[in-house]
């Protein structure tokens, strides 16, 4: 099983501040790699997929790198409403996801 | 609008047994692989299940095998869940998710692109 770990566990920021997520997996997943975003009591939404593709109708603010086994979320400029837990998962061997990193803007 | 919705969650003694459904709206469901996604109280998420197009491969998380069956029905646009020998640590939103996919210099790519708002399926006694 390939094992994603995301760091840091929280991250508090300011508005217009930026955010950097980490995503390290525990074997190379090439760029099979998507972020997520959830808000309380809401689904997941799909934000990242292919380590650095933006889905539909996500800000530009928000961006991916990485490949293999270290990767990046980043959003620029954070805005009150990018509070949220994000996760990232792996396509490369069955489908596994981080454990989350909660953001908090304030 | 391109919709999932989950139905089926409710309280379940140990040991019992539930079908979730998912009714798909707004798409073409029988060209999309589609998965079962569940959330405990205050986890994560974990991948459960999921299903080619055609119903023809199915494929499930090593801690429900042998109790749950995914399977769909194109002609109904539904994705269903049977949950047998239910445990406690069954305890879970369950999400009913669209896989997309793209194909980026020839190499197909999934990602789950859409996803249901969930039920809740409770296992206690």
């Amino acid at each position: 099983e390939i094992v994603l770990t995301q760091s840091p566990a929280t991250l508090s920021l300011s508005p217009g501040e930026r955010a950097t997520l980490s995503c390290r997996a525990s074997q190379s997943v090439n760029t099979y790699l998507a972020w997520y975003q959830q808000k309380p009591g809401q689904a997941p939404r799909l934000l990242i997929y292919d380590a650095s593709n933006r889905a539909t109708g996500i800000p530009a603010r928000f961006s991916g790198s990485g490949s293999e086994t270290d990767f990046t979320l980043t959003i620029r400029s954070l805005e009150p409403e990018d509070s949220a837990v994000y996760y990232c998962q792996q396509r490369a061997y069955w489908l596994t996801f981080g454990g989350g990193t909660k953001v908090e803007v304030k | 609008e391109v919709q999932l919705v989950e139905s089926g969650g409710i309280l379940v003694q140990p040991g019992g047994s539930l079908r979730l459904s998912c009714a798909a709206s707004g798409f073409t469901f029988s060209n999309y692989w589609m998965i079962w996604v569940r959330q405990a109280p205050g986890k994560g998420l974990e991948w459960v299940a999921n299903i080619k197009e055609d119903g023809s491969e199915q494929y499930y998380v090593d801690s429900v095998k042998g109790r749950f069956t995914i399977s769909r029905d194109n002609t109904k646009n539904s994705l269903f869940l049977q949950m047998n020998s239910l445990r406690a640590e069954d305890t879970a939103i369950y999400y009913c998710v669209r896989d997309d996919h793209v194909t980026i210099f020839g190499v197909v790519k999934y990602y789950m692109d859409i996803w249901g708002k969930g039920t809740t399926v409770t296992v206690s006694s």
